[in-house]
């Protein structure tokens, strides 16, 4: 069965530091992706970053970088040059298809973070 | 633009009533998600369907049921509304695939009084 794990309830970060929130996941599956979503405190789900089981580099956008390590199936998210605008709920989730051709997507418990200035 | 609507932001419903929550979108993807989001639970899963019609239990189906009768229409059903069933409830369309992103709608605050 699908499982994704987020270990740190909530983290903190200095402003225009980096930080970095895990994200372990269980899958029997050869192929699947991994996906990490913003919720600001007005609720909305806003996507950040997707890796692909089969990617061989590591997926970034922007200040977001995703540390793939599938051999310990982690999928940490990296954020360089924390801003204030940061401070969100940030969840992990991962999409596999159990032989199906479509996918269940799956979410952590989410990692609250916070930005000081 | 991507668009995933909710019928309400806010909804109040007393114990025992049957509660529909309607979600509707433009993108004509397949796969549409009913989640429910309790502090300390993250997101789970109630019930993903892949097709019009088609519905497969989440990780969290009991006490609920869902309708799709039409691509762009998924509707979540509380046959008897409980205390335990008020959380928000976020609605998310993807296409097929695994490598897709779901598009989110904005929530629905439950409260079962």
């Amino acid at each position: 069965a699908q499982k994704i794990t987020q270990t740190q309830p909530g983290m903190f970060v200095q402003e225009k530091e980096a930080v970095t929130l895990d994200c372990t996941y269980d899958t029997s599956d050869q192929s699947y992706g991994l996906f990490w979503y913003k919720q600001p405190s007005s609720g909305e789900m806003i996507f950040l970053i997707y890796q692909g089981s089969y990617d061989e580099q590591n997926a970034t956008e922007g200040r977001y970088s995703l540390n793939f390590q599938k051999a310990r199936k982690s999928a940490n998210l990296v954020i360089s040059a924390s801003q204030l605008g940061d401070s969100a709920m940030y969840f992990c989730a991962m999409r596999d298809g159990g032989g199906t051709s479509y996918g269940k997507l799956t979410f952590g418990q989410g990692t609250i973070l916070t930005v000081h200035p | 633009d991507v668009k995933v609507t909710q019928s309400s932001r806010y909804l109040v419903k007393r114990t025992g009533e049957k509660v529909f929550l309607e979600c509707v979108q433009d993108m004509d993807h397949e796969n549409m998600f009913w989640y429910r989001q309790d502090p300390g639970l993250g997101l789970r899963l109630i019930y993903f369907s892949y097709d019009v019609k088609m519905k497969e239990k989440g990780d969290i189906p009991e006490g609920y049921s869902v309708s799709r009768e039409k691509k762009e229409r998924f509707s979540l059903i509380l046959e008897s509304a409980s205390t335990n069933q008020t959380s928000m409830y976020l609605c998310a369309s993807s296409p097929t695939g695994l490598v897709t992103e779901a598009f989110f709608g904005q929530g629905t605050r439950l409260t079962v009084v």
